[in-house]
């Protein structure tokens, strides 16, 4: 079945550690997205990518950091930059063009600190 | 820069009855698309609708629809003959239709938790 893929469900960073989160996709989208949600915050966009080897930061990039080498993956790490990391992540994708393009999204992975 | 606000935090309703939830947003541009997302408590978002801003007609899908006023900047999602199966976190969205930048992300109001009661 074509979808997105992320993994784990849930998730455990101990202080100063790098954790990362994989978001994978077999829909073909170019475009890929990472969000992040709090209670009472809808969801906030941490950083996207258009096409492979290209992303940029969204409106909350403090402390993450992302690739794009290949088309399906768009994994996000968690940096021990991030201060307040406990919080659930999605991932999205997209067609490229002009248009209300949809986005699709995974499950979400749950983050916290221990 | 753009803006969605949903200013019901939560709503009710009763099962077969029909329930109603707002949207407003604030853009400057004449082109756009608009959407409600489903979050239900598996928390996986799921589109309900989609409206072009450029379309008069309002947008509907089986016992979805929406009432689009484009002057009013109001994008309101009707529930019809409600389900338990509804209840979930609903978020209205906002993208500008130029792709490349900024411009093509969604932006997100901060969601209208509905309960339906049997």
């Amino acid at each position: 079945d074509g979808g997105i893929t992320q993994s784990p469900k849930y998730l455990f960073r101990k202080e100063g550690q790098n954790v990362t989160l994989s978001c994978e996709q077999n829909l073909n989208h170019d475009a890929m997205y990472w969000y992040r949600q709090d209670p009472g915050q809808g969801l906030r966009l941490i950083y996207y990518s258009q096409i492979v080897n290209d992303f940029q930061k969204g409106d909350i990039a403090e402390g993450y950091s992302v690739s794009r080498e290949k088309k399906e993956s768009f994994p996000l790490t968690v940096t021990s930059a991030q201060k307040n990391p406990t919080a659930f992540y999605l991932c999205a994708s997209s067609m490229e063009g002009r248009g209300g393009n949809i986005q699709y999204f995974g499950a979400g992975t749950r983050l916290s600190v221990l | 820069a753009q803006t969605v606000t949903q200013s019901q935090p939560e709503m009710s309703v009763q099962e077969a009855e029909t329930v109603t939830l707002s949207c407003t947003y604030d853009t400057s541009e004449s082109d756009y698309y608009l959407f409600w997302y489903k979050q239900p408590p598996s928390r996986q978002m799921i589109l309900v609708i989609r409206q072009e801003a450029y379309k008069q007609q309002n947008a509907t899908e089986n016992r979805f629809s929406v009432n689009f006023q484009k002057a009013a900047k109001s994008f309101s999602l009707k529930i019809s003959d409600s389900q338990l199966g509804d209840a979930a976190m609903y978020f209205c969205a906002y993208r500008s239709p130029n792709y490349g930048g900024s411009q093509g992300n969604l932006i997100f109001g901060k969601g209208t938790k509905l309960s339906v009661k049997p």
